[in-house]
């Protein structure tokens, strides 16, 4: 069966650190993959979307990287602030314009 | 900056009873979506629109759940009735899917619905 899997516990480290937040995917062939930011009570926000022919993604101090073969997708936001303490969402393109997204990894950055 | 809007934000509610929720998406966008999130879960789609005509409504239950877009701009979802297992955030996003956005999706506020 398909499935998007994204680490259900949170993840707590410390300010100034580089944040890697995984996403892990089966029986899906995704065309690109795109990250989003949710903040407690409000919709995601768009953050980055990758394509499947591109290994890496930069913007600003995130960066996304992307292996079909793997079938996984890590996120890294580097130089990290408490201020990106919020739960980060994958999405896979299924095709049709939709998206399916993964459950979401609570990302908590401690000054 | 152009955002999505949603209303309520909060809907309380009693089962059996029925409810309403409103989108009104990005002008210029002709995909909308709605979404049902459970706390501690990533959003499901309940049905995608292009324009006023439904793309895609497979995860939505029919029996209860209604959603129109007649004339492809603003949006709404019905429940009715409903029940305990409704309590949820129902996200309405939008995108202009073109070869350069690959669909990156505008998402509103959302309606936080709890039935009692």
């Amino acid at each position: 069966s398909q499935k998007i899997e994204q680490n259900s516990e949170a993840l707590n480290i410390q300010e100034g650190k580089t944040a890697t937040l995984t996403c892990n995917y089966t029986n899906y062939s995704p065309a690109y993959l795109q990250w989003y930011r949710q903040d407690p009570g409000r919709g995601p926000v768009f953050l980055l979307l990758i394509r499947e022919n591109e290994k890496e993604k930069r913007k600003e101090r995130l960066k996304v990287t992307f292996d079909t073969t793997l079938k996984q997708s890590l996120f890294h936001i580097t130089a990290s602030q408490p201020a990106d303490s919020a739960t980060y969402l994958c999405a896979l393109d299924v095709g049709g314009n939709m998206l399916t997204f993964g459950g979401g990894t609570r990302l908590m950055v401690k000054p | 900056e152009a955002e999505v809007a949603q209303s309520p934000r909060y809907k309380i509610t009693e089962k059996s009873q029925a409810v309403a929720f409103w989108c009104d998406p990005i002008s210029g966008h002709a995909t909308l979506y709605w979404y049902r999130q459970i706390l501690g879960q990533g959003p499901e789609l309940l049905v995608q629109f292009q324009d006023e005509s439904v793309v895609d409504d497979s995860q939505l239950p029919k029996d209860r759940f209604s959603a129109e877009r007649l004339k492809g701009v603003d949006s709404t979802l019905k429940i009715q009735p409903a029940e305990l297992g409704d309590s949820a955030m129902y996200l309405c996003a939008s995108s202009l899917v073109s070869p350069e956005t690959r669909n990156e999706q505008f998402f509103g506020p959302g309606t936080r619905l709890t039935v009692l």
